[in-house]
């Protein structure tokens, strides 16, 4: 099956730092790609969806200026965590979709310390 | 926005026990979504239905599809160490169901006693 990648695996930063995840769809094009964030014990909130070439639609409450999405290649979707606090560690997920369904990608764990 | 109900929270059971969970929304789905997520990794997508009333088999995983499209379960038949993880409904959000957003239901949490 298709498969996403998701870099770093995990991250732990100081608050105040910017820290950026990378997402890459390994041998399938990916039009359309979306990023999750979720919380423990909690089940997965979309945060945004990113279109190669356009700017990424973001859900409501979802600072844009906080959550930089960039979608540069069909295979590539960077999610950028700007000024990070301890309130944004989480675990952040990425799926890229083919034709047919969305593969996720395994996530990153962001600490902000 | 639309909501999916999914019950229950949690399960405890001994291994080679039948487990059943379900999903409920208020609105009409096209399409319903199950998918596993093991501790640390992201979901991986189990069954996927499409059509009202299809009840489709993965191995000893049973999905159904509701046939009023507003519910669907899934049922793991003789359960393993393996089954150990969250398990999530999941459908297409909106009027547009072609639309690719994803909505979630809040997880079910499988825990197997050996």
């Amino acid at each position: 099956g298709a498969v996403v990648s998701q870099h770093p695996s995990w991250v732990i930063c100081k608050s105040g730092t910017s820290v950026k995840i990378e997402c890459r769809s390994l041998d399938f094009q990916a039009t359309t790609m979306f990023w999750y964030r979720q919380f423990p014990k909690q089940s997965l909130m979309l945060m945004a969806t990113s279109n190669e070439g356009s700017k990424a639609t973001y859900e409501q409450g979802v600072e844009k200026d906080k959550f930089l999405i960039n979608h540069a290649s069909l295979t590539l979707s960077t999610l950028t965590v700007t000024s990070a606090h301890p309130e944004d560690s989480s675990f952040y997920i990425c799926s890229a979709r083919d034709t047919y369904e969305q593969y996720f990608g395994p996530g990153t764990r962001l600490t902000v310390t | 926005g639309q909501q999916l109900n999914q019950s229950p929270q949690s399960m405890f059971i001994q291994e080679g026990e039948d487990v059943s969970m379900n999903c409920t929304s208020s609105s009409i789905f096209n399409t319903w979504l199950w998918y596993k997520q093991d501790p640390g990794e992201g979901p991986v997508l189990l069954i996927a239905l499409y059509k009202a009333g299809e009840l489709t088999s993965n191995g000893r995983l049973t999905a159904q599809f509701g046939i009023t499209r507003k519910d669907s379960f899934l049922n793991i038949s003789a359960s393993i160490p393996s089954d150990v993880g969250i398990y999530f409904c999941a459908g297409p959000e909106g009027k547009n169901q072609g639309a690719q957003k994803l909505v979630f239901g809040q997880g079910t949490r499988l825990t197997i006693n050996p």
